[in-house]
């Protein structure tokens, strides 16, 4: 049973326009959220991460939104570039250890 | 230049043959990992070295065998494989422990075709 879950494989958005990225969780010992950009052939970028104790960060472009009691964050990019198509992974991680658990990546699509 | 670096990038090998995959970061991590990702599924926790000390295996095929001679290293050595083993293999670090701001940093992965 997956335990971190992105719905949407896909997203595409105009450049200029906000994305938002989704993702849900299920375990409610995951404290600590972290937002990964990955290009093909290479590895996955750490973007930015959010602790359970806050409800949002914000980095330049890049918001993440915590939401405990939904279990449910997001990513907003705003304004959105076409440099940051790429596929988004979320990942949580619990109590007892620094191991991701990730989801399944979104694509996002910024069209020039 | 990423601070975590995997050797080969690419490799093809038969179901009988002994390879390694290799891993160096130069962060000044000690804590290091393996993940694995396959076609449509998120990526996949194999090995995690805390302190170099294996502190999880997540249950994966001992044709896979990890290696971490130091903080710094971190090898995987595969032996008949399976073409279903095909995925890419990426290499991680992070500083031991649960502290915020603990990031885990990727290498850029090493594709593995088995036929």
């Amino acid at each position: 049973d997956q335990q971190v879950k992105q719905n949407s494989p896909s997203l595409s958005v105009q450049e200029g326009r906000i994305s938002i990225l989704n993702c849900d969780y299920t375990n409610s010992m995951f404290d600590y959220f972290l937002w990964y950009k990955k290009y093909p052939a290479e590895g996955p970028t750490f973007l930015i991460s959010i602790s359970s104790i806050k409800d949002k960060n914000e980095d330049g472009r890049f918001t993440v939104f915590l939401n405990k009691s939904a279990k449910h964050l997001s990513l907003h990019i705003v304004p959105s570039q076409p440099g940051d198509s790429a596929v988004y992974f979320c990942a949580a991680r619990g109590r007892a250890g620094n191991m991701l658990t990730f989801g399944g990546g979104t694509r996002l699509m910024v069209k020039p | 230049e990423t601070g975590v670096t995997q050797t080969p990038r690419h490799l093809v090998m038969g179901m009988t043959n002994k390879k390694s995959l290799k891993c160096e970061q130069h962060l000044g991590h000690n804590a290091m990992y393996w993940y694995k990702q396959s076609a449509k599924k998120p990526l996949e926790l194999m090995f995690v070295y805390s302190l170099e000390e294996r502190v999880e295996n997540n249950s994966v095929p001992s044709r896979f065998s990890p290696e971490c001679p130091n903080s710094s290293h971190l090898f995987l050595h595969l032996h008949t494989l399976q073409p279903e083993d095909s995925a890419l293999y990426l290499c991680a670090s992070s500083h031991a422990g649960t502290g915020d701001g603990n990031t885990i940093y990727f290498g850029e992965g090493s594709w593995l075709t088995v036929v």
